[in-house]
């Protein structure tokens, strides 16, 4: 299967400082999706972006299909961003899920 | 709309025995799929049902099966608990076996410990 990794595993910020989020993947993709996991557990979808850049207010991201990475990016950072950030890959039936960045946003 | 429902939240379990999980898919989606997420891991696929049979299944063992029903609810059994299933159960429900980003959900989960 398709390997995901993502760096760094963790992260500890300050309330408005602004952080990058890395997911490299070992093959090439056609669904590339970002997740936030709420503390509740559930996965929710920041976006979807095979390749290019978008954005949604203070997220945005972007992937080079050609060399295998997608970058998130956080600017100012609030406390209700704290969660878990997964990058997964879609393909098939199925996706291929990173290990994830643990964000903490200290007040 | 309702979105994906799954039950219980929280289970405990004691080794060798066996445990059912539920899931209720979001009204108008026809497929389900299982990820197991262990403690600091990413979900790992299970296995996916599409109109109530099996589409295909990640790398688990034969004691982990589903089923899913004419209303496209869906069962995830696991028999003979080990320590390591312990875990977060995920389901996610979509149409058609897509894996669109407008109509993948998840739900929230049922954790699982095995003692």
């Amino acid at each position: 299967g398709i390997q995901v990794e993502q760096s760094p595993p963790d992260l500890i910020l300050q309330e408005g400082a602004n952080s990058t989020l890395r997911c490299n993947f070992s093959d090439s993709v056609n669904n590339l999706q970002w997740f936030h996991q709420n503390p509740w557990g559930q996965l929710i979808n920041l976006f979807y972006i095979p390749s290019g850049t978008k954005q949604n207010g203070r997220l945005s991201a972007t992937t080079v299909a050609t060399e295998r990475y997608s970058l998130l990016y956080i600017s100012s950072s609030q406390t209700t961003d704290s969660g878990v950030y997964f990058c997964a890959v879609g393909t098939g039936n199925q996706f291929y899920f990173g290990t994830g960045t643990s964000l903490t946003v200290i007040p | 709309e309702t979105g994906v429902t799954q039950s219980p939240t929280h289970l405990i379990k004691t080794r060798g025995q066996q445990v059912t999980l539920r899931c209720s898919s979001q009204s108008g989606h026809n497929t389900v799929s299982w990820y197991q997420q262990a403690l600091g891991q990413g979900p790992q696929f299970i296995f996916q049902y599409y109109r109530e049979e099996e589409n295909g299944r990640g790398n688990f063992p034969p004691r982990f099966s589903g089923l899913q029903f004419p209303n496209y609810s869906s069962e995830l059994n696991v028999n003979a608990l080990e320590l390591d299933d312990s875990a977060l159960y995920l389901c996610a429900s979509s149409l058609d076996r897509s894996l669109s980003p407008y109509g993948y959900t998840f739900g929230s989960g049922t954790r699982l410990t095995v003692v």
